[in-house]
């Protein structure tokens, strides 16, 4: 069966201070690897979506970045965080474009940004 | 420009009763619809899913409705138990389309199921 990870659960960080989030997928194989984060009260935002290894595309602009080094690895980094930042970031996985079209998440990483 | 919309923030539902949730869209190119439950600091999990050549579709308590005519999906639940009290949100996918497995989600509406 299929698992997907998150690291860290919890983080706190200054302002101006580097991001790296981890998400790993088992049990699969060329997945599609989404980034999410969802602010306070509000719904997921799509940040980063990718459909293989160095192909990322961006849904919005920001402060952030994302890479895939790895088939099952992805990555969300920011070199200097802004307040903005803080929020519930998740990581998600889909089989691929033939279907079936549903995403499965990760446990999600909290950062908050101080 | 919101494309799946979920209009109401939230729903108080008696435990036993229906909770019948909603979501409306407005891209006539969406063809597959989903929905999710998220409970606090954790991920979204996947409920129910309709493809649009489907007006229905049922698992367990759960079924979800699709009125295309109307672009108008909903979910019931029946009969609701406290531990489905979590946020909803609903999912749209163009499957014939360029979108690369990205879903569109709504803003959520958060369900509480009073015992």
């Amino acid at each position: 069966s299929q698992t997907i990870h998150q690291w860290p659960a919890t983080l706190v960080q200054p302002v101006g201070s580097p991001l790296s989030l981890e998400c790993t997928v088992e049990g699969t194989s060329n997945p599609n690897l989404y980034w999410y984060r969802q602010a306070a009260g509000r719904g997921l935002q799509l940040l980063f979506y990718s459909i293989g290894i160095d192909q990322i595309s961006s849904e919005v602009p920001q402060n952030l970045s994302a890479s895939r080094p790895q088939d099952r690895q992805f990555i969300l980094s920011s070199k200097k965080l802004l307040l903005s930042d803080s929020g519930f970031y998740l990581c998600a996985w889909s089989p691929g474009l033939a279907g079936p079209y549903e995403q499965y998440f990760g446990p999600g990483t909290r950062l908050t940004v101080t | 420009d919101q494309q799946v919309k979920q209009n109401s923030p939230s729903l108080s539902v008696q435990e036993g009763r229906i909770s019948i949730l909603n979501c409306d869209y407005t891209n006539s190119m969406f063809d597959y619809f989903l929905w999710y439950k998220k409970y606090p600091a954790e991920g979204p999990t996947f409920l129910i899913s309709i493809s649009s050549i489907k007006d229905k579709n049922e698992d367990g308590r759960f079924t979800v409705f699709l009125n295309k005519s109307a672009k108008h999906l909903s979910l019931h639940i029946v009969p609701s138990q406290p531990g489905d009290s979590a946020v909803y949100f609903c999912a749209a996918y163009n499957a014939g389309g360029t979108s690369y497995g990205k879903l569109t989600f709504g803003q959520g509406t958060i369900l509480t199921v009073h015992p």
